[in-house]
């Protein structure tokens, strides 16, 4: 069964530094989104990226943010300059846009910054 | 902007009937979904109501009423693998459809 991926699983990283979330959705999707978790907190919604833009940000997606579709099958977010306050588990999502609105979600980053 | 309620947590019994209540207040709406989040991991999907009334898949089902911004999930026969974290998430209308999500009713399934 078709299924979304990430890397790295946990990354590390230090206050000021640039870090970037890998996804590979699931092949014939056409609709892309990041959603990040902070620990026992709920799930908040980041981003979505339809067609090779940004279709709609939530107020956490800031100018710290960004993402990008490199090639026909990655999707990623990247921090410019890390805080303390994006540690979090990050989650990529795909749907496939054709009558089906399930995103389904890949298993998660844990980024630690410290 | 976005509401939505739901109880903190709930205590059933293995081969019990559980009914997580969600109601919500949304700027716009499509549909709504319902996941299931075991600690450390992924959302998993479990239904998704875009009209009003009860939709039925194996164990559970889910209730949508869009006049009264109220669903529920109902899980049937629980088994202790079921004590997770249910997620409910109304849909937006507007750009694409990003999830809203509760906070999430954590469910312990005991013996």
């Amino acid at each position: 069964e078709p299924e979304v991926t990430q890397t790295p699983s946990h990354q590390v990283t230090q206050m000021g530094q640039e870090v970037i979330l890998r996804c590979v959705p699931i092949s014939n999707h056409l609709y892309f989104y990041w959603y990040r978790q902070i620990l026992g907190q709920k799930v908040e919604f980041l981003v979505s990226f339809y067609n090779n833009e940004i279709s709609e940000k939530s107020e956490i997606f800031d100018d710290q943010f960004s993402v990008e579709r490199p090639d026909g099958s990655n999707f990623t977010l990247k921090i410019r300059s890390t805080k303390l306050e994006d540690s979090a588990m990050y989650f990529c999502a795909s749907a496939s846009g054709t009558g089906d609105y399930e995103q389904y979600f890949g298993p998660g980053t844990r980024l630690t910054v410290t | 902007g976005q509401n939505i309620d739901q109880p903190t947590e709930m205590t059933a019994t293995e081969g019990a009937i559980v009914q997580i209540n969600c109601t919500y207040q949304t700027s716009g709406f499509n549909g709504l979904f319902w996941y299931q989040q075991h600690a450390g991991e992924a959302p998993t999907f479990l239904s998704y109501n875009v009209l009003d009334g009860l939709e039925e898949k194996g164990r559970f089902s889910s209730f949508l009423s869009r006049s009264k911004g109220y669903s529920y999930l109902l899980l049937k026969e629980l088994q202790m693998k079921d004590s997770a974290s249910y997620l409910c998430a109304p849909q937006g209308d507007t750009g694409r459809r990003a999830l809203t999500f509760g906070s999430g009713t954590r469910l312990q399934v005991q013996p």
